[in-house]
């Protein structure tokens, strides 16, 4: 099974920087099937961005991923308030096996 | 409007067994993979169980064996059978859907506490 190791665990940033997230797979990410959540206390998660950098419906455009292979990057270009929350990779793999990341809290400084 | 909507958390003692529901609207269970994934105390998320449109189901290897997936197509609804509960499956459990995004969840519900407790 594939394992996703994300980095850092917490990234304290202050509204209007820009917010770099890391996501790195145990083995290559079959078919790039690698997506992002956002998830805030108390409420669902939301997916931000699927097969590495597409948007999901609504997300807007500060959100950008990318990546291949084993490494992945969640950027967040300019921090606005409501972006402060867990963020995490989620990988669909063979067998099949859907796995997450274990989370990157994304804090104001 | 596409919803998702969990029921049937609560407090269960060691090894007693709950059933979590999850209504659907808007679209049909047997259209769609639909999964429970969890997220206990502190942690990250879990994916638990992911029933496909074929019927083919897929656990965690912390839960197999105890744990059974399903629906009800004529009450749009899918299940979380679980038995032999464990403290360590104190979480919220969410409910979400595999739809247009691929290998990814596009909808989810609010989730449902299942506290595992003597």
């Amino acid at each position: 099974e594939i394992v996703l190791a994300q980095s850092p665990g917490t990234l304290s940033l202050s509204p209007g920087e820009r917010a770099t997230l890391s996501c790195r797979a145990s083995q290559s990410v079959s078919s790039n099937y690698l997506a992002w959540y956002q998830h805030k206390p108390g409420q669902a998660p939301r997916l931000l961005i699927y097969d590495v950098s597409r948007r999901a419906t609504g997300i807007p455009d500060r959100f950008s991923g990318s990546g291949s292979g084993t490494d992945f990057t969640l950027t967040i270009s300019r921090l606005e308030p409501e972006d402060f929350a867990v963020y995490y990779c989620q990988q669909f793999g063979s067998l099949p096996s859907w796995t997450f990341g274990q989370g990157t809290k994304v804090e104001i400084k | 409007e596409e919803q998702l909507v969990e029921s049937g958390g609560g407090l269960v003692p060691p090894g007693g067994s709950l059933r979590l529901s999850c209504a659907v609207s808007g679209f049909s269970v047997s259209t769609t993979y639909m999964a429970w994934v969890r997220q206990a105390p502190g942690k990250g998320l879990q994916c638990v169980s992911v029933l496909l449109t074929s019927g083919v189901t897929y656990y965690a290897g912390s839960v197999k064996g105890r744990s059974t997936i399903s629906r009800d197509t004529s009450k749009n609804t899918v299940y979380l059978q679980m038995s032999g509960l464990r403290p360590e499956d104190t979480a919220v459990y969410y409910c979400a859907r595999e739809g247009s995004a691929e290998g990814a969840f596009d909808l989810w519900g609010q989730g449902t506490m299942l506290t595992v407790a003597s």
